[in-house]
């Protein structure tokens, strides 16, 4: 099965641009997560989407914000790029099934490294 | 509120020095707790899902359990490969959202 896929892998953008960053998760998968790591602040949760409907949501500013396509693709948009959105962005999936009992692995994509100058 | 704590910060072992890492956790109902390896500059690989105390997996030199307060990641005869940072997360059974560490930077010296 191929794995989950995270383009563009590189990204340099200056202050004030936007930036959309896609996932395509594992075939079959139907959760998809963002996560911002840094090396000060480790892993931080973005938002979930399942089934094109965000079910959770970090404590991240309205520029951050995300879609989910009837394919389970992904994808993240940052607007008003600042500084300190440098960051490797991360995209999880996970085959989570709809109803409450169930408990999913998220594998993740390799990233997509954004330099904000 | 759901916290995880990994202990310690950092690791630094001789090639074949055994060690234990630690991650201790608050949850509300426990739905999950899983293991995962970091390379510098690479998404998180997966390593365990544990669910119960009681649990314990393994897998080539590493065996994860788990208690109703803490998981150990335990390695045994570490080879330099084996460097890396270790991440442990928790899932609550309110909420499909994983709680993460800071993580285990593990650096073995040949």
């Amino acid at each position: 099965k191929a794995g989950v896929t995270q383009t563009p892998r590189y990204l340099i953008k200056t202050r004030g641009q936007q930036v959309t960053l896609s996932c395509s998760p594992i075939s079959g998968h139907r959760s998809v997560s963002w996560y911002q790591q840094t090396p000060g602040q480790g892993l931080q949760f973005l938002f979930e989407y399942f089934s094109e409907t965000q079910r959770n949501k970090g404590n991240f500013p309205g520029r951050f914000s995300g879609r989910q396509f009837s394919n389970s693709r992904s994808e993240m948009n940052v607007s008003t790029l600042e500084l300190g959105d440098s960051a490797l962005y991360l995209c999880a999936s996970s085959g989570s099934r709809a109803g409450q009992d169930s408990t999913d692995t998220q594998y993740f994509g390799p990233g997509t490294r954004l330099t904000v100058l | 509120e759901d916290q995880v704590t990994q202990s310690p910060e950092a690791l630094r072992l001789q090639e074949g020095e055994s060690s234990s890492l630690n991650c201790s956790y608050t949850v509300s109902g426990l739905r999950g707790l899983f293991w995962y390896r970091q390379d510098p500059g690479k998404g998180p690989e997966f390593l365990f899902t544990l669910y119960s105390a009681g649990e314990e997996k393994e897998k080539e030199r590493l065996k994860a359990t788990l208690t109703k307060k803490e998981s150990f990641l335990h390695i045994t005869a570490p080879k330099p490969e084996d460097s890396a940072t270790y991440l442990c997360a928790v899932q609550a059974r309110s909420n499909y959202q994983l709680i993460w560490g800071a993580g285990t930077k593990l650096i073995i010296k040949p």
